[in-house]
């Protein structure tokens, strides 16, 4: 009973291009999303998130797009560099601020120079 | 400023063993929520502790126990191992006020022969 799903397991891109990330969930009281992303032998690092009030966040090259009707997300890096490359993690709660996190089975994204 | 660390780096253990792992959380937090991840996997939840009483539980049998210290510091107990055990273990600290915002530890990879 996988509640958040990352269809694509791996996604190469070249080097200045548009990268993203695609994420659905089941849970329809899930109200705060998070996108980690992890380098080999380093644990997870927040990237971006947002809340259900908005459908938009953006922090420089990244931005998360929501679809609450779809049960969908997106994470869009722009320009994809090669430091990029690592294993990106969506993640969603029910928006309390004690409430457990739950992962998505994550992307490897390598940027080709 | 110590981020999250976690002791040992890498254990081997064989069917049946207990296991003890440690994690110190960022300086300034006071919640500790502890990760299983399997190969190709994203972690998944297994509880969090805050103010020394474990708060929330994902799926995980009674054999997965833990503790929390006066000092916010964490152990992950496993007991009769089994081969199934051997993965990822991440610990994340955060606030108990802001747990939606979680910073990972490296990671314990523990071997189960």
């Amino acid at each position: 009973d996988q509640q958040v799903k990352q269809n694509s397991p791996s996604l190469s891109v070249q080097e200045g291009r548009i990268s993203i990330l695609n994420c659905d969930y089941t849970n329809s009281m899930f109200d705060y999303f998070l996108w980690y992303k992890k380098y080999p032998a380093e644990g997870p690092t927040f990237l971006i998130s947002i809340s259900s009030i908005k459908d938009k966040n953006e922090d420089g090259r990244f931005t998360v797009f929501l679809n609450k009707s779809a049960k969908h997300l997106s994470l869009h890096i722009v320009p994809s560099q090669p430091g990029d490359s690592a294993v990106y993690f969506c993640a969603a709660s029910e928006g309390t601020s004690y409430d457990k996190v739950i992962f998505g089975p994550g992307t490897s994204l390598s940027v080709i120079p | 400023d110590a981020g999250v660390t976690q002791s040992p780096t890498h254990l081997i253990k064989t069917r049946g063993q207990q296991v003890t792992l440690r994690c110190s959380p960022k300086s300034g937090h006071d919640t500790v929520s502890w990760y299983q991840q399997a190969l190709g996997q994203g972690p998944q939840f297994i509880f969090q502790y805050y103010e020394e009483e474990e708060r929330q539980r994902g799926n995980f049998p009674d054999r997965f126990s833990g503790h929390q210290f006066p000092n916010y510091s964490s152990e992950l107990n496993v007991n009769a191992l089994l081969l199934g055990d051997s993965a990822l273990y991440l610990c994340a600290s955060s606030l108990w006020a802001n747990n939606n915002e979680q910073f990972f530890g490296p990671g314990t990879r523990l071997t189960v022969l």
